[in-house]
């Protein structure tokens, strides 16, 4: 089964509007850590935002924010005030203790588009 | 900028040649990842180097192997290179062997070309 789910695998937007990119993980572990990361088309890969397992905020980076709903094994990024600068693929990660912690379980992406 | 620097950035090369990627992780990470990126299967982890010795090993192939030197920078030789090996191979660095909370950071990357 796939640890991390990102079912959209586009989603479009218009600049200054709110976008929700999906994600769904999967562990049988009670601690893990759950990542965004942005990859431009330059093809570097930037990291966004964190969640633990056991943190019971839902994180927050600026215009990033992770709604984290622990039950329903969700993860998603909420980006707001979309900027142009925007439009890259997202990916949604995770570490548990079944990788070790060795390392990041990626989903396979969302391309996000945003327009003027 | 992650801090965490690859080179090279492009390589083009034949298909049965030898390559090496260099990394050279943020200052005072000691762990130090490889990840492949490739269309057909996504962002692949490799291999996972702690303070000079190997600590985890994913999908790497046998014609591929890293090392990490004492002063921690890592390399990544590909050899005996196929069409199929043509991808981003990503560097990738953290603090500490493995924390759930450690972020790992990731370099720009080197594109790989095998012709």
């Amino acid at each position: 089964a796939q640890k991390i789910t990102q079912t959209q695998p586009g989603m479009f937007v218009q600049e200054k509007e709110a976008v929700t990119l999906d994600c769904t993980y999967d562990t049988s572990d009670q601690s893990y850590g759950l990542f965004w990361y942005k990859q431009p088309s330059s093809g570097e890969m930037i990291f966004l935002i964190y969640q633990g397992s056991y943190d019971e905020q839902n994180a927050t980076e600026g215009r990033y924010s992770l709604n984290f709903q622990k039950a329903r094994k969700s993860a998603n990024l909420v980006i707001s005030a979309s900027q142009l600068g925007d439009s890259a693929m997202y990916f949604c990660a995770m570490r548990d203790w079944n990788s070790g912690y060795s390392t990041l379980t990626f989903g396979k992406g969302t391309m996000l588009l945003v327009s003027p | 900028d992650s801090g965490v620097t690859q080179t090279p950035k492009h390589l083009i090369t034949a298909t049965g040649q030898r390559v090496t990627l260099r990394c050279s992780p943020r200052s005072g990470d000691l762990s130090v990842y490889w990840y492949q990126q490739s269309l057909d299967q996504g962002l692949q982890f490799l291999i996972q180097y702690y303070n000079g010795e190997e600590r985890a090993k994913g999908n790497i192939l046998e014609r591929f192997s890293a090392q990490q030197f004492p002063d921690l920078h890592s390399e990544l030789n590909l050899s005996s290179l196929e069409l199929g090996d043509s991808a981003l191979y990503f560097c990738a660095s953290s603090p500490a062997q493995g924390a759930v909370g450690n972020t790992i950071y990731f370099g720009e990357g080197s594109w790989l070309t095998v012709v």
